[in-house]
């Protein structure tokens, strides 16, 4: 199985900020990343896909980028409402698997 | 508005057996593949189960293999998994997800149900 690693596990920060969230593959994945998010008592929501893929109606200041084993998803201006935790996750080989989360506090 | 609303979650014991349900709206629903996902009680997410649009494809992480199987009914927009010799650590809260991308994004989730097991 291919294991996903995330850092930081935990991350504090302010409104305003730019932050970098990294996620590596334990194999090559080429660009088959994709980033959730998750409030508290939420279900996650879909980011990123295909490693730099902006779904559908999520604001431009997320970004992602990478490709192989080593991915990013950057905030250029972290506001309130992104406060959350994050999971990457590959979908290049079954079974798919996510990181261990980052979460994103005040 | 995509919807998918998951039922079926509820408190068993160990060694017995349960069956989830996922009625999905607002999409076609034949024209995605589906998968479960589930997240223990404060822990991360765990890719569980994925099924092809037909039906005909079928994959399961390993801590499930044998006693999980995931189906789908395309006539009733519905999708299910069939959990059986449920354990412990089966205990958690299980979202449906549509997966509508050539790249098995997770697209959409549901609400989740709550599978309990403990004697």
């Amino acid at each position: 199985d291919i294991q996903m690693t995330q850092s930081p596990s935990s991350l504090s920060a302010s409104v305003g900020d730019r932050v970098t969230i990294t996620c590596r593959a334990s194999q090559s994945i080429s660009r088959y990343l994709n980033w959730y998010q998750q409030k508290p008592g939420k279900a996650p929501k879909l980011l990123i896909y295909a490693a730099d893929s902006l779904q559908s109606g999520v604001p431009s200041r997320f970004s992602g980028s990478g490709s192989g084993t080593d991915f990013t998803l950057t905030f250029s201006s972290l506001q309130l409402e992104d406060f959350a935790t994050y999971y990457c996750q590959q979908s290049h080989s079954y079974p798919f698997t996510f990181g261990q989360g980052t979460k994103l506090e005040i | 508005e995509v919807q998918l609303l998951e039922s079926g979650g509820s408190l068993v014991q160990p060694g017995e057996s349960l069956r989830l349900s996922c009625a999905a709206s607002g999409y076609v629903f034949g024209s995605c593949a589906m998968s479960w996902v589930r997240q223990g009680p404060g822990k991360g997410l765990e890719w569980v189960s994925s099924i092809s649009k037909s039906g005909d494809i079928t994959y399961y992480t390993n801590s499930v293999k044998g006693r999980f199987t995931i189906s789908r009914d395309n006539s009733k927009n519905t999708l299910f998994l069939q959990m059986n010799s449920l354990r412990a650590e089966d205990t958690a809260l299980y979202y449906c997800t549509k997966d509508c991308g050539n790249w098995h994004q997770h697209d959409f989730w549901g609400q989740g149900t709550l599978v309990t097991v403990s004697s």
